[in-house]
């Protein structure tokens, strides 16, 4: 199974201020067809996990343009670039490149101070 | 806009099978993928499997012994079974659509309990 990693796992962020979470899989996530799998998912408190960010940087119907992925082979990251007070919550990266299983990655937890 | 409601028992006890119900609405489940994910109290997700072209799955190893995924399409519903659950079973179970999960359900929590 490939084995997904983030960090940090928590952060505290200013309003107003830029966030980045890293994401790192055990291989890559370039697939023979060209694209790369791996999505970013927010997790409002209470909330299922909705989907920010597929194929390591299109934004998905409705995600304010803040949030941006870039990334390639192994090493992702999630940017948001002026962080709100909405923003709060567990954001996840994902591997579907090798299934099964896709694989998830443990969460970084992001408040807003 | 599609939906995704999950529905079924909140309580099961040890040793027997759950079982869900995902039913959606402004989609059919002839199209796309169909998944399932759980996630224990305050921990991450996992996935569970998927469901597609109105049969064909595919399963978490780790769960595959004890899981089923089936779909009526002439409800625009897709079904969990996992049996002989134990207290680690107990988790928020959520439905969801496509490759991407592009799409979730609020969830539900099964809890597993003598």
């Amino acid at each position: 199974d490939i084995v997904m990693t983030q960090t940090p796992l928590s952060l505290s962020v200013t309003p107003g201020q830029p966030a980045s979470i890293s994401c790192k899989s055990s291989q890559s996530l370039l697939y023979s067809d060209g694209k790369t799998y791996l999505n970013w998912y927010l997790q409002k408190p209470g909330q299922p996990p909705q989907l920010l960010i597929y194929e390591v940087s299109n934004r998905f119907s409705g995600v304010p343009d803040r949030f941006s992925g870039s990334g390639s082979g192994t090493d992702f990251t999630l940017k948001i670039s002026r962080a709100e007070a909405e923003d709060v919550g567990v954001y996840y990266c994902m591997q579907s490149k090798q299934l099964p299983p896709y694989t998830f990655g443990p969460g970084t937890q992001v408040d807003i101070k | 806009q599609v939906r995704l409601q999950e529905s079924g028992p909140g309580l099961v006890k040890p040793s027997e099978t759950l079982s869900l119900t995902c039913t959606v609405s402004g989609d059919s489940v002839s199209t796309f993928y169909w998944q399932w994910i759980r996630q224990p109290p305050g921990k991450g997700l996992e996935w569970i499997g998927y469901i597609y072209n109105s049969g064909s799955t595919n399963y978490n190893a780790s769960l595959k012994s004890r899981v089923t995924i089936s779909v009526d399409t002439s409800k625009d519903q897709f079904s969990l079974k996992l049996s002989s659950v134990t207290a680690a079973d107990t988790a928020v179970y959520y439905c969801a659509r496509g490759r991407g999960f592009e799409f979730w359900g609020q969830g539900t929590l099964v809890t597993v309990s003598s």
